[in-house]
């Protein structure tokens, strides 16, 4: 079945850090650019990062460049992001998505995993 | 980095047309022809309806449509049912491997 699931959400402290992770199946991963993108509760949705399929590209909206690292392990069929020097502002549903093969969509997500940024 | 502009709401009744803009820059929508648009039900995740401007993926009704005349796209729901009452995004690739969403509409089916 192809599909996505998303790990490593939870509760951390301003300032902190999280990983998280999602792993891939279905289709064969390492083909495919690679994005997280983000839902505040309530609020609509943002693009946060995308990674090429050989890992060698990346790229990051200007909220959370510097901050936020995405790397993928093709050997394991797994996208991650690092995520240091958490804000209030970040809490959000963050979800995994496949890029539609050279058509800039985004044509698979996870069902997302929540980050709560909170004291 | 800023949002692409939609309607916050649109409505209409069973069997009839609704459209819904989304408005952008020179830098993102009047610049690529790579608007995409997706439908979200309350909790779950969101679907494509459209690609590459005006492309629906396999298995999405031709009732779904899309448009772009300059820094403005459109997405068309014909013969509305009450099963596309959702919110709708859509989202449109921007310079330098970036992408950017539109700020969402809400569709009421009356």
């Amino acid at each position: 079945e192809v599909q996505l699931l998303e790990s490593g959400g939870g509760l951390v402290q301003p300032g902190g850090s999280l990983r998280l992770s999602c792993a891939a199946s279905g289709f064969t991963f390492k083909n495919y650019v690679m994005s997280w993108v983000r839902q505040a509760p309530g609020k609509g949705l943002e693009w946060v990062s995308s990674i090429g399929g050989t890992g060698g590209a990346a790229y990051y909206a200007d909220s959370v460049k510097g901050r936020f690292i995405i790397s993928r392990d093709n050997s394991k069929n797994s996208l991650y992001l690092q995520m240091d020097t958490l804000r209030a502002d970040d809490t959000a549903l963050y979800y995994c998505a496949k890029d539609k093969y050279r058509s800039d969509a985004f044509d698979l997500w996870g069902q997302g995993a929540m980050v709560t940024v909170s004291s | 980095q800023s949002a692409l502009t939609q309607p916050a709401s649109v409505s209409g009744s069973p069997g009839q047309s609704v459209t819904i803009s989304c408005t952008g820059t020179s830098s993102d929508v009047g610049n690529y022809n790579l608007v995409s648009w997706y439908q979200q039900h309350p909790g779950k995740a969101p679907k494509l309806m459209i690609f590459e401007g005006t492309q629906r993926p396999a298995g999405i009704s031709n009732r779904f449509s899309g448009s772009k005349s300059g820094s403005t796209a459109s997405l068309t729901i014909s013969g509305l049912q009450a099963e596309d009452e959702a919110d709708y995004y859509c989202c449109s690739y921007a310079v330098s491997g970036t992408y950017v969403f539109g700020t969402g509409t809400k569709v009421t089916v009356l």
